[in-house]
């Protein structure tokens, strides 16, 4: 069981918007601003999309979004395109004795 | 742009040691840290440990008694390695470099999956 809560799967058309949740605790997302966001697609190595709650990498969509609120970090994802199926993680540093904990993942679909 | 590749045995039978490797290409290997994460089938993302070029590291205590990270700057190359594997060790795993002062992991590798059989 991960110690970050994610919805399983968030599905939409393209076009619109989705947000997906993290749900953490005082030990991570409530007390730190490092929350990271990773896309995930099979067969290759997650690519992280969002650091630092909302920045994004170079090269990374402005589509792409992040919040947080109390325990609670969002990714955005507005105007949904079909590359953007996959799954995605959530991930925060942690006083709990490792490096980060992470989501156990969403699974996003393109309808 | 950075790049890092794995390898490793992906095949192992309960008890033996898991030993993977990668490899950094281009870019700046001692300015970073270096981690490793895994993925259990069906399941979410793991982290392992991560190393500095000092040879400092830190393990997830979990698997602490078990895991050995090590880097060679020379070969720019990190490796992990697991004792006395078992089913529960089975997972894709990751070397990733890490965006330091961020808890965050810029470049990935393309994963090694490791099955455990007997």
């Amino acid at each position: 069981q991960s110690v970050l809560t994610q919805p399983a799967s968030v599905s939409a058309s393209p076009g619109q918007s989705i947000t997906i949740s993290c749900s953490g605790t005082t030990s991570d997302i409530e007390t730190y601003d490092f929350v990271s966001w990773y896309q995930h697609h099979p067969g290759q190595g997650p690519k992280l999309i969002l650091y630092d709650v909302s920045e994004r990498p170079s090269g990374i969509s402005d589509r792409f979004s992040g919040s947080k609120s109390d325990n609670t970090a969002s990714l955005t994802i507005s105007g949904l395109q079909a590359e953007d199926e996959g799954d995605y993680y959530c991930c925060s540093n942690t006083s709990g004795g490792t490096f980060v904990v992470f989501g156990g993942g969403t699974k996003v679909t393109v309808l | 742009q950075v790049e890092v590749q794995q390898w490793g045995a992906g095949l192992l039978k309960p008890s033996e040691t898991l030993s993977l490797t990668c490899v950094v290409y281009r870019g700046s290997f001692s300015d970073h840290h270096w981690t490793w994460i895994r993925q259990p089938p069906g399941k979410g993302l793991e982290w392992i440990g991560s190393i500095d070029l000092r040879g400092s590291t830190s393990t997830d205590p979990s698997l602490q008694s078990r895991a050995t990270l090590s880097l060679d700057a020379s070969t720019r190359q990190f490796s992990l390695k697991l004792r006395s594997v078992t089913a529960a060790d089975a997972a894709v795993y990751y070397c990733a470099r890490v965006l330091y002062n961020h808890y965050a992991m810029d470049v990935w590798g393309k994963g090694t999956t490791v099955t455990v059989s007997s």
